[in-house]
């Protein structure tokens, strides 16, 4: 079964832009993996950020944007906010099948 | 908006069937070119994929899982439900419902419990 990659941890100053990466171990990540990225905070449910590589959700603030940047997933956070300390997964669809990520512990301080 | 709510026994002997229903308002589960899935979360872990079930009825597993779920629709009540027979310790976790496509739309989520 395809592994999905992602920083296990990053730390970034309040204002700072940060980059979490999503891969896979069959190869590149492409639109066709319909890429999605979740933020969960302790004790809550998972928040859908991005969906289908770039596509915001209505609640999600403009400064999460997701792409694709060489062979991976990728979610960026530009002006990081000190509530914006999480965890955060990526989901990938591997040949018909949904794959999370391990998750990307983000730091704010 | 779409909204999603399980529903099932918080506690299950091992070796037992799991039995959950996750009830949808705001859409229909039987239209719109939908995924309705299932997902668990152990304590202090990441999510697991557990699968899905599409509008037409078409269902998909993850591989390690398979042999034990099963994710069905019951169009008359606007519910889809989960199925996970075999139960161990290791199945305890918070169970989520979601719908996916144009999104992801997640249900609040509900604690299964395999003990004796």
């Amino acid at each position: 079964q395809t592994v999905v990659t992602q920083e296990p941890s990053l730390t970034v100053s309040p204002g700072g832009t940060v980059t979490l990466t999503c891969a896979s171990s069959t190869g590149a990540v492409t639109s066709g993996h319909y890429p999605y990225w979740f933020q969960q905070k302790p004790g809550q449910v998972p928040r859908t950020l991005i969906y289908d590589t770039d596509n915001r959700h209505s609640w999600t603030p403009a400064r999460f944007s997701g792409s694709l940047v060489g062979a991976k997933a990728v979610l960026t956070l530009s002006g990081v906010q000190p509530e914006d300390e999480a965890e955060y997964y990526c989901l990938l669809l591997c040949d018909g099948v949904r794959v999370f990520g391990g998750g990307t512990k983000l730091t704010v301080l | 908006q779409v909204q999603l709510q399980e529903s099932g026994p918080g506690l299950v002997k091992p070796s037992q069937t799991l039995s959950l229903t996750c009830s949808v308002s705001g859409g229909s589960v039987s239209s719109g070119n939908y995924y309705w899935n299932w997902i668990r979360q152990p304590a202090g872990k990441g999510p697991e994929w557990i699968g899905r079930i599409y509008t037409n009825g078409g269902a998909g597993y993850n591989p390690s899982l398979r042999d034990r779920v099963t994710i069905s629709l019951d169009t008359s009540n606007n519910q889809f439900s989960l199925k996970m027979n075999s139960l161990t310790a290791a199945d305890t976790a918070m169970y989520y419902c979601t719908r996916e496509g144009r999104g992801a739309y997640w249900g609040q989520g509900t604690l299964v419990t395999v003990s004796s």
